[in-house]
């Protein structure tokens, strides 16, 4: 089955440490997103990638940062320099070019305790 | 730039009743616009898109929208509200930046329906 997966569903850290939520697709899409999620907020572009390599801030990179070594892969980490992570973080995947078609995975939600 | 904006965060209908929910876009270009849906603590599953071929689209689960470009809207309808249409909607609009596009999503709008 082609699709996004995210790991773990759920995720619990301590204040002052680094988490890494990975990312994994299997649809040969070249370009990469991830965003945070808020309550009444909609979702908020955080890191994107059009390319393996290659990648750009997005609207909420502070305290975030990403790696793009492997076309499938897009793991992003939450660094303790991010104030407020607790929140659902949103992985996508699509073709590069104007439409920009977005596909999903069910998502991370990461609590801080 | 490109943007949307929906209008009402909260939405209830009846069940059997007409679902309407508003997006209005702004974009000095000719836009790609979605609508995408969210049950609870999954991720977002597209609904439909414009890209220009029809001003009226149809998506999955009885939903459709219609590409308004003298009112900048693309408002979401389905006839007869399910039970499972509970969920929250988005909006999004595709933000053309030569080779650097990204979607930018409406704030949402959470349906909920009355038995």
């Amino acid at each position: 089955d082609g699709g996004i997966t995210q790991s773990p569903k759920y995720l619990f850290r301590k204040e002052g440490q680094n988490v890494t939520l990975s990312c994994e697709q299997n649809l040969n899409h070249d370009a990469m997103y991830w965003y945070r999620q808020d309550p009444g907020q909609g979702l908020r572009l955080i890191y994107y990638s059009q390319i393996v390599n290659d990648f750009q801030k997005g609207d909420i990179a502070e305290g975030y940062s990403v790696s793009r070594e492997k076309k499938e892969s897009f793991p992003l980490t939450v660094t303790s320099a991010q104030k407020n992570p607790t929140a659902f973080y949103l992985c996508a995947s699509g073709r590069s070019g104007p439409l920009n078609e977005q596909f999903f995975g069910p998502g991370t939600r990461l609590t801080v305790l | 730039a490109q943007s949307v904006t929906q209008l009402g965060s909260h939405v209830s209908v009846s069940e059997g009743a007409l679902v309407l929910l508003r997006c209005n876009y702004s974009s000095s270009v000719p836009p790609y616009l979605f609508w995408y849906v969210q049950y609870p603590n999954q991720g977002l599953q597209l609904l439909l898109k414009y890209t220009s071929a029809a001003t009226l689209v149809k998506g999955i689960n009885g939903f459709e929208a219609e590409f308004k470009k003298s009112e900048t809207s693309f408002h979401l309808t389905k006839p007869s509200a399910h039970m499972s249409d509970a969920a929250e909607y988005f909006c999004a609009v595709s933000v053309i930046n030569f080779g650097n596009e990204k979607l930018t999503f409406g704030t949402g709008t959470r349906l909920t329906i009355i038995p």
